[in-house]
C-alpha cells in the first residue's frame, strides 16, 4: 500500500489559493489519489479523486505529473469555511486490501 | 437515503463494561469499516468488511470485534473496554469494485462519529 507524506499544517488567509502537496514514491501503476476534507466532530468528506495531468471539480482541482510521485490539492480563494483537516489517500477499498488515512494536513484559514 | 447512521453519539463506559456500536447503511453497499480517531490525529483503521459474512483485521483490532451478517449493518463490539479506546469511532462504506486493471477507490460514506469515553 502507497504510503503518503503530507505537511502537518499550513496556514493561509480568505481569498487565497491554498495548494496542499501530498508524496507518494512507491503508488502502483494503477492506483488513484483521492482526497479528503474532515471538519471537527464530523466525518471525512470525499473532495476529490483523479489518476493523472488534472481533475477540477466545482470543490478543488488536482494535480498530478506525469510520474505520479506526488500530487497537489489546489482550493481556490479559501474562505474560513475551508479550515479544516485534508486527507490524501493512494489505494483502493475494494478488495482485502485495508485503506488507511494518514495524519493529514491540518488547513487554518485566516479573515 | 439516511447514509450511513451510527448509534449512540455518546457512551461513557467503566473499564472492563463491554458494549457495541451499532452501524447501518442504506446504499447497498459491500464494502464497510470502522475506524478510531484519537484526538488530534488522523482515522486509524480497525476492522473492514468486503461484504456479508467477510470480515477483516484493519490497523488496530486488538479489543474489538466485528461481524457482518447483512449488507445493511456492521456492528463493533468492545470486548472490555480499557481508557486506551477512548475515542472517537467512525463507520463507513463504499461500493465495491475496482478489482483487476482499476484500482480505484471509490468514495467512502463517513456516518456522524460515536464519541466514546472509558473511564
Amino acid at each position: 500500500l502507497a504510503k503518503t507524506t503530507q505537511p502537518i499544517s499550513m496556514d493561509s488567509y480568505e481569498g487565497q489559493e491554498v495548494n496542499i502537496t501530498c508524496s507518494h514514491n512507491n503508488i502502483a501503476t494503477n492506483d488513484y489519489i483521492t482526497w479528503y476534507q474532515q471538519f471537527p466532530s464530523q466525518g471525512p468528506r470525499f473532495i476529490i479523486q483523479g489518476y493523472k495531468t488534472k481533475v477540477t471539480n466545482e470543490v478543488a482541482s488536482l494535480f498530478i505529473p506525469a510520474d505520479r510521485k506526488s500530487s497537489t490539492l489546489s482550493l481556490p480563494r479559501v474562505s474560513l469555511s475551508d479550515t479544516a483537516v485534508y486527507y490524501c489517500l493512494v489505494g483502493e477499498a475494494a478488495g482485502r486490501r485495508a485503506l488507511t488515512f494518514g495524519s493529514g494536513t491540518r488547513l487554518q484559514v485566516q479573515p | 437515503n439516511a447514509g450511513v447512521t451510527q448509534t449512540p453519539k455518546f457512551q461513557v463506559l467503566k473499564t472492563g463494561q463491554s458494549m457495541t456500536l451499532q452501524c447501518a447503511q442504506d446504499m447497498n453497499h459491500e464494502y464497510m469499516s470502522w475506524y478510531r480517531q484519537d484526538p488530534g490525529m488522523g482515522l486509524r483503521l480497525i476492522h473492514y468488511s468486503v461484504g456479508a459474512g467477510i470480515t477483516d483485521q484493519g490497523e488496530v483490532p486488538n479489543g474489538y470485534n466485528v461481524s457482518r451478517s447483512t449488507t445493511e449493518d456492521f456492528p463493533l463490539r468492545l470486548l472490555s473496554a480499557a481508557p486506551s479506546q477512548t475515542s472517537v469511532y467512525f463507520c463507513a462504506s463504499t461500493q465495491s469494485g475496482g478489482r483487476g486493471i482499476s484500482r480505484i477507490h471509490y468514495e467512502q460514506y463517513f456516518g456522524p462519529g460515536t464519541r466514546l469515553t472509558v473511564t
